[in-house]
């Protein structure tokens, strides 16, 4: 079956510190790689994503490159501030759209000043 | 951007009552929603997809007379938890598909149920 592996949370770092998240996959075929964040009290919201193997997707100085030999879409950023405090989502979707998206059980990230 | 609401955020409930929550698209038009149910440390559960004037489609493992989904309108689908145990306790979650935007899911805030 289809499922997606994060690493544990929570992620504590200082402003400004590198971040990474790391997500891995398992699919049965060729899937769309998504990252999801949920700030506080709200919604998740879709951060980037990439479609086929070698895409990288970026949004908000955040970036993952879709890594098709290492089954990977490990999520970046050069420098966090306090309000990329969230809890972020790994997750992939077989299909063309986003009706079947399969997540991780999310990372937590807290930064702090 | 668009935006999807629910409500409540919150609800307490007695064993054996029924719960219904609301998720509503505010600036588009959803033909289709999406449910997800979230348990602690745990990821999103898709639990069934709500479609427009049509019966929703639920996920294996999950009972439908136990989730009553309706979606009668193109902006509100509801979720009703009918005679609900301590164990339907969790964190549940709506999304909707706005096709206008390369069919992009927008999910709602999540609604804490918890049932005494």
């Amino acid at each position: 079956g289809n499922s997606v592996t994060q690493m544990e949370g929570p992620v504590t770092l200082s402003e400004e510190a590198f971040l990474t998240i790391n997500c891995t996959y398992t699919a049965t075929g060729y899937p769309s790689l998504f990252w999801y964040v949920q700030y506080p009290g709200e919604g998740l919201q879709l951060l980037l994503k990439a479609t086929k193997a070698d895409d990288k997707g970026s949004n908000k100085g955040f970036e993952a490159t879709y890594r098709k030999e290492t089954t990977s879409f490990h999520l970046e950023k050069g420098s966090v501030q306090v309000s990329d405090s969230a809890v972020y989502f790994c997750a992939l979707s077989l299909t063309s759209g986003y009706s079947t998206l399969t997540f991780g059980k999310g990372t937590m990230l807290l930064v702090s000043p | 951007g668009a935006v999807v609401s629910q409500h409540p955020s919150r609800v307490i409930c007695k064993s054996g009552t029924s719960v219904k929550i609301e998720c509503r698209s505010l600036d588009f038009q959803a033909t289709t929603m999406f449910w997800y149910r979230q348990f602690p440390k745990k990821s999103l559960m898709l639990m069934a997809t709500s479609n427009e004037g049509s019966k929703a489609t639920y996920e294996q493992g999950v009972e439908k007379d136990k989730f009553l989904i309706n979606h009668a309108s193109l902006t509100l689908s509801t979720l009703t938890v009918t005679s609900a145990h301590p164990e339907d306790s969790s964190f549940y979650i709506c999304s909707a598909r706005n096709l206008g935007v390369t069919g992009e899911l927008f999910f709602g805030e999540g609604s804490r149920l918890t049932v005494l």
